[in-house]
Parts: structure tokens; C-alpha cells; sequence
């Protein structure tokens, strides 16, 4: 079984700062990990996945995040931060092959100008 | 439309009431997912339909009651419901049933 930690419940951070929000799991099987972000009174979007090779993922809306197995984490950083990232990120951890998805319990990210 | 839709966005029913939430995907998908998001808790995965057959029932309560009548469409029938049951109920899709979930923008539901 996989679980997800999410060490961080809220992140205050000034506009055009940087930022990272990390995700710890564990898991005795290969992993495919996932971000998510939902914006107040949305759904979830993906912001980026590692499903395999490089473990350095890109994302869309600046967001990356680093696939580190020793560490069993998966960290999601962005160099310069926008007002209009406040939301909630949830990291997600799913076996290889399986369509169960495991989320943590979600950062709120505030970006303050 | 695109992507995946759920009706109603809102819905407060009483302890007594029935009701359905709808899911509708519009990207080809084989695999459908039912999930509950309560405030300070973790997504809660409540079923999971491959090619409109279910594969997962995550020990939900028989109150909630889901049906997949094509791999487009997925409903979730509410009854006897409990205020515990309140919470945003966000449906997924995805291509196959390991691959990338893509969310709908959830029915908030309020049990009184």
C-alpha cells in the first residue's frame, strides 16, 4: 500500500518569492507521482506527473518538481510565485499499474503581494 | 463542452430525500472515479468503473449507490443520507484504468 505526507498543511509566501511544497510517500512498489493544484470552489488540475525517466518534471504554469527515490520525495518548487497561485496542492502516489490514487492531505499555498 | 463535467455544482437534500449526482467525461475515457474531499481530510477514492464495469467499491456505505451506464456518463444515487455525507464529490476519468485522472470541478453537497 502507498501513503502520501504532506509536511506542510499551509505555506505563506510573498509574491515573486520562490517556493517549495513537499511531498514525502512511501511505497513498496514502483510509484507513478502526481500534483495536483485546485483553485477555491474547483476541482483538481494537474500540474505535473512522474510516471518514469528523468526525475526532473516540468509542469505547466512555471511548477516543477524533483523525483528523489532514496528520499522518497517528490517536492514541488517554483522559482517566482504569483498571486494567482494561491490554492491547494495535493501530492498523489499511485502503484505502477494501479488506478488507485493516494492523496495527501493538501497544502495551502498563500501568496501575499 | 470539455473535459469532465458534474451537475448539479451545488445540492443541500434532507436526511429523507434522494438524490443523483451526474458525471459526464468528454475525452474518450474507459475508467471513471467516484471521490469525496472532506475539509482536513485526504481525497476519500469511493469507486472506480473500467469500461462500465465496477472495480472497486473503497467499503462505502450502501446509502451511496453509483451506475455506469456508459463509459461517458457516471451517476452517483444519494439516499437516507447522513450531515456526515457532506462534502465535495469530484468525479475523474482517465483513458485506462492506471493512467492520469483528469477531475471535474465537483458537486458540493450539504446534508441537513
Amino acid at each position: 500500500a502507498q501513503s502520501v505526507t504532506q509536511l506542510d498543511s499551509q505555506v505563506p509566501v510573498f509574491e515573486e518569492a520562490p517556493v517549495e511544497l513537499r511531498c514525502n510517500y512511501s511505497s513498496s512498489v514502483s510509484v507513478y507521482l502526481f500534483w495536483y493544484v485546485q483553485y477555491p470552489n474547483q476541482g483538481l488540475q494537474l500540474l505535473l506527473k512522474y510516471l518514469s525517466g528523468s526525475t526532473l518534471v516540468k509542469g505547466i504554469n512555471g511548477f516543477e518538481a524533483e523525483f528523489n527515490k532514496s528520499q522518497t520525495s517528490f517536492h514541488l518548487r517554483k522559482p517566482s510565485v504569483h498571486i494567482s497561485d494561491t490554492a491547494e496542492y495535493f501530492c498523489a502516489v499511485s502503484g505502477s499499474g494501479s488506478e488507485k490514487l493516494v492523496f495527501g492531505k493538501g497544502t495551502k499555498l498563500t501568496v501575499n503581494p | 463542452e470539455t473535459g469532465v463535467t458534474q451537475t448539479p455544482r451545488h445540492l443541500v437534500m434532507g436526511m429523507t430525500n434522494k438524490k443523483s449526482l451526474k458525471c459526464e467525461q468528454h475525452l474518450g475515457h474507459n475508467a471513471m472515479y467516484w471521490y469525496k474531499q472532506s475539509a482536513k481530510k485526504p481525497l476519500e477514492l469511493m469507486f472506480v468503473y473500467n469500461f462500465k464495469e465496477q472495480t472497486e467499491n473503497n467499503s462505502v456505505p450502501s446509502r451511496f449507490s453509483p451506475e455506469c451506464p456508459n463509459s461517458s456518463h457516471l451517476f452517483l444515487h444519494l439516499h437516507t443520507l447522513q450531515p456526515e455525507d457532506s462534502a465535495l464529490y469530484l468525479c475523474a476519468s482517465s483513458h485506462q484504468r492506471a493512467d492520469t485522472q483528469y477531475f471535474g470541478p465537483g458537486t458540493r453537497l450539504t446534508v441537513l
